[in-house]
């Protein structure tokens, strides 16, 4: 079963500045996708971004954008001119691309933007 | 525009108790998961569905038990709940290589 892997547990960031999360992951599927998700303090999932495997360009969406290094299993996500509404949980996630759909979720990253 | 909707929202169980919580999604999706999220451990996979009448186990599927009689709903159930169940609870939808869509999650307390 693939395995996703987020090593910072928590982030600060200076509002209007750039950070970046950190995800990794392990599969042996050869096609797959890549997700990032953020929780703020209400709980709600909001999806962010997405990355498929044999997508040739990293993905962006306004502000996110996902730097995608295939070979070393690694999915970043950066977000550029932080906001306070920034603030919250972000959560990597993979799953396979063939019809064993089990998607599964990194334990997370919880990211403070400082005014 | 509903998405995916969870009942109950809050729930208090005794120990030993049985409930089911019920997911309905409005988008037509194939696939369907329940997942638990505890603190410091992100959000863990417990039975997932690729298609009505279908289920399959996640990370973490013991003592829960699912089915997927119709492709809008996913219930899970507890058939004897325990203190660890303690959790918050999602549901979640989507299409093959798409986004899942959450509800909005069931908060539920065993003691």
């Amino acid at each position: 079963a693939q395995k996703i892997t987020q090593t910072q547990p928590g982030m600060f960031v200076q509002e209007k500045e750039a950070v970046t999360l950190d995800c990794t992951y392990d599969t042996s599927d050869p096609s797959y996708g890549l997700f990032w998700y953020k929780q703020p303090s209400s709980g709600e999932m909001i999806f962010l971004i997405y990355q498929g495997s044999y997508d040739q360009q990293n993905a962006t969406e306004g502000r996110y954008s996902l730097n995608f290094q295939k070979a070393r299993k690694s999915a970043n996500l950066v977000i550029s001119a932080s906001q306070l509404g920034d603030s919250a949980m972000y959560f990597c996630a993979m799953r396979p691309g063939d019809h064993n759909n089990d998607m599964r979720f990194g334990a997370g990253t919880r990211l403070t933007v400082k005014p | 525009n509903a998405g995916v909707t969870q009942t109950p929202k809050f729930r208090v169980l005794k120990t030993g108790q049985s409930m089911t919580l019920l997911c309905a999604q409005d988008m037509n999706h194939e696939y369907m998961y329940w997942y638990r999220q505890d603190p410091g451990m992100g959000l863990r996979l417990i039975h997932y569905s690729v298609g009505e009448g279908t289920t399959a186990k996640g990370e973490v599927p013991d003592g829960y038990n699912v089915s997927r009689l119709k492709k809008q709903n996913f219930l899970l159930g507890l058939e004897s709940a325990a203190p660890s169940q303690t959790s918050v609870y999602f549901c979640a939808s989507s299409y093959l290589n798409t986004e899942a869509f959450f509800g909005q999650g069931t908060r539920l307390t065993v003691v």
